[in-house]
Parts: C-alpha cells; structure tokens; sequence
C-alpha cells in the first residue's frame, strides 16, 4: 500500500537557517504530494502541493519539488523564522485512492529559536 | 482559506459513557467529510470517510460499531464514540472537501482532545 516516510524530529535551527525537511513515498503510478503544517493550538493547514512529476509547490517560503526518480519531496526554506516553529507533515494522495484519502508521514516538529 | 470547526475542543469522560463529536464547515459545503485520529508525537491515522446521507467507510481495523459517523448535512458531520475507555483517549481531527472545490483539497478542524478516564 501507499506510505509516506519523512525524518524524525524534533529538529531545532536558529532564525534565518536553512531548513530541509525529507520526504520520501511508496505508492504506485504519480500520486499527488503535498506539505501540511501543523502549528502550536491549530489544525492542519495545506503549505503546498505539487500533482505531477517535477512540478514545484510553492508557499511562504517554503519549496518542494517533485522527484518521480528519487520518489522524493522534500520542503525547503531558506531562511527560517522563530513563526515557523510548527510540525510539518508530508502526505500523498495516491492514483487510485477512493474516496480521495490522504496518506500521512509521520510528522517532523521543528522549532526555531531567536 | 475554509473554516472548519471542531466542537468540543477538549472533553473528558468516565470509561463506560459515549461521547458526541461535532465536525462543521463553516463557509462551504462538503461533499467528503474525513475522520482522523492522532496519537501524541504520531501521525494521523485515517479512520473513516463519510458523504452526506451514505454509510461512512471504516478503514481497516476501525470498529465502526464503536466509533459512529453520521453525515447528515452537507455542513455538519459527527463522530460519537461509544461506551469509551482509556485506550480510546486521542486527539480526533475532521477534515472536509467542499463542494466545487478541488477534489484532492482537504480543509482540517482544529481537532477534538479526548480523555477517558
């Protein structure tokens, strides 16, 4: 079946690193990708998304692209703010899934600090 | 973006009792209503899908005679977990897709922290 495997974290950076967050995904045919982000006290919200290959998502800095050769979508943002502090979720939709079902990694805490 | 709001935002009960949770989409109509469960520190694990005035589907291993969905509006789905116990004590987090929108969008509720004593 369809996964989605994502780095551990908690990963901590100071404000204006670099941040790369792996994603990496098990699914037949090109399911759609998408980042989800998840902030202290909120729900998910969508960050981005890319539906086929070698399309880049894009949002408030952050950058994915997607790798069909590496099966890879890994986030990006080049210089992060202590806002930023939230965890991160990786997630496909896959070609076939009924009923429009999301596949969820397993989340990545990230915390900025000033 | 869509607002979709969760009530209650926390609850805790006795072990035994049934507890009723509300999913609404405040500004839209949901064709797909999206029951996810989330463990501390873990993913969301999908536990069933719901369309308004059908029979939700479970995913593997949900008992669906103990969580309960009822979608009955376009706007409002429900989760009712039944006769709770310990274990089932979670954060519960409802995702809808609206009407005319695109299909592979999900808007999240703030989710629902239950505790079971």
């Amino acid at each position: 079946g369809d996964s989605v495997t994502q780095m551990e974290g908690p990963v901590t950076l100071s404000e204006e690193a670099f941040l790369t967050i792996n994603c990496t995904y098990t699914a037949t045919g090109y399911p759609s990708l998408f980042w989800y982000v998840q902030y202290p006290g909120e729900g998910l919200q969508l960050l981005l998304k890319a539906t086929k290959a070698d399309d880049k998502g894009s949002n408030k800095g952050f950058e994915a692209t997607y790798r069909k050769e590496t099966t890879s979508f890994h986030l990006e943002k080049g210089s992060v703010q202590v806002s930023d502090s939230a965890v991160y979720f990786c997630a496909l939709m896959g070609v076939k899934a009924a009923g429009n079902k999301l596949t969820f990694g397993g989340g990545t805490r990230v915390l900025v600090k000033p | 973006g869509a607002v979709v709001s969760q009530h209650p935002s926390w609850v805790i009960c006795k072990s035994g009792t049934s507890v009723k949770i509300e999913c609404r989409s405040l500004d839209f109509q949901a064709t797909t209503m999206f029951w996810y469960r989330q463990f501390p520190k873990q993913s969301l694990m999908l536990m069933a899908t719901s369309n308004e005035g059908s029979k939700a589907t479970y995913e593997q291993g949900v008992e669906k005679d103990k969580f309960l969905i009822n979608h009955a509006s376009l706007t409002l789905s429900t989760l009712t977990v039944t006769s709770a116990h310990p274990e089932d004590s979670s954060f519960y987090i409802c995702s809808v897709t609206p009407v005319g929108g695109y299909t592979d969008t999900q808007y999240f509720g703030p989710g629902t922290r239950l505790t079971v004593l």
